[in-house]
């Protein structure tokens, strides 16, 4: 199957601090690609759906300007958490859809990045 | 958000043990996903379907589209300890965004 990186697999950080993420899908292009928040014993949560060339759709809910998204590229996109607080500690994901004919689009995840805001 | 119905939340079964766990929708989809996620991972895609009514394997594993296309089933034969982990069901319509179940836990006694 297609193959999502992410980068970093953790990060500490202090409160305050910005934090960025990328999310690379490695054999294939991706126009859509999209970010999600896990917390402990519970499901994904769609933060926001990143388009290339254009500017993400955000959840309701989901502060724009403090989870900044860029899709600069085909196969990269990145997530910058800024000003961190601990309360933005969590497991981020990413996925990046294939592109299918017929309605045979599938999203592939990456490995998360796991966030802990001291 | 939406989330599916996924159940069963949690399951404590014996190794070689056949596993049944289901997803239902109040509303259509045209795409069922099924992905497992061990601790501190990515989910991983298991299953995809695309079809009302479409039956699809992978090894050990079979997933259903539910006629209604409302629902999907994703059953585990002769479960084996690498088995464990928590299994999500994923829905969407057209270029939507995925819509996740609650996920169910699958846990191996020894």
């Amino acid at each position: 199957g297609a193959v999502v990186s992410q980068h970093p697999s953790w990060v500490i950080c202090k409160s305050g601090t910005s934090v960025k993420i990328e999310c690379r899908s490695l054999d294939f292009q991706a126009t859509t690609m999209f970010w999600y928040r896990q917390f402990p014993k519970q499901s994904l949560m769609l933060m926001a759906t990143s388009n290339e060339g254009s500017k993400a759709t955000y959840e309701q809910g989901v502060e724009k300007d403090k989870f900044l998204i860029n899709h600069a590229s085909l196969t990269l996109s990145t997530l910058t958490v800024t000003s961190a607080h601990p309360e933005d500690s969590s497991f981020y994901i990413c996925s990046a859809r294939t592109p299918g004919t017929g309605g045979t689009d599938t999203q592939y995840f990456g490995p998360g990045t796991r966030l802990t805001v001291l | 958000g939406q989330q599916l119905n996924q159940s069963p939340q949690s399951m404590f079964i014996q190794e070689g043990e056949d596993v049944s766990m289901n997803c239902t929708s109040s509303s259509i989809f045209n795409t069922w996903l099924w992905y497992k996620q061990d601790p501190g991972e990515g989910p991983v895609l298991l299953i995809a379907l695309y079809k009302a009514g479409e039956l699809t394997s992978n090894g050990r594993l079979t997933a259903q589209f539910g006629i209604t296309r409302k629902d999907s089933f994703l059953n585990i034969s002769a479960s084996i300890p690498s088995d464990v982990g928590i299994y999500f069901c994923a829905g969407t319509f057209g270029n939507e965004k995925l819509t996740f179940g609650t996920g169910t836990r699958l846990t191996i006694i020894p």
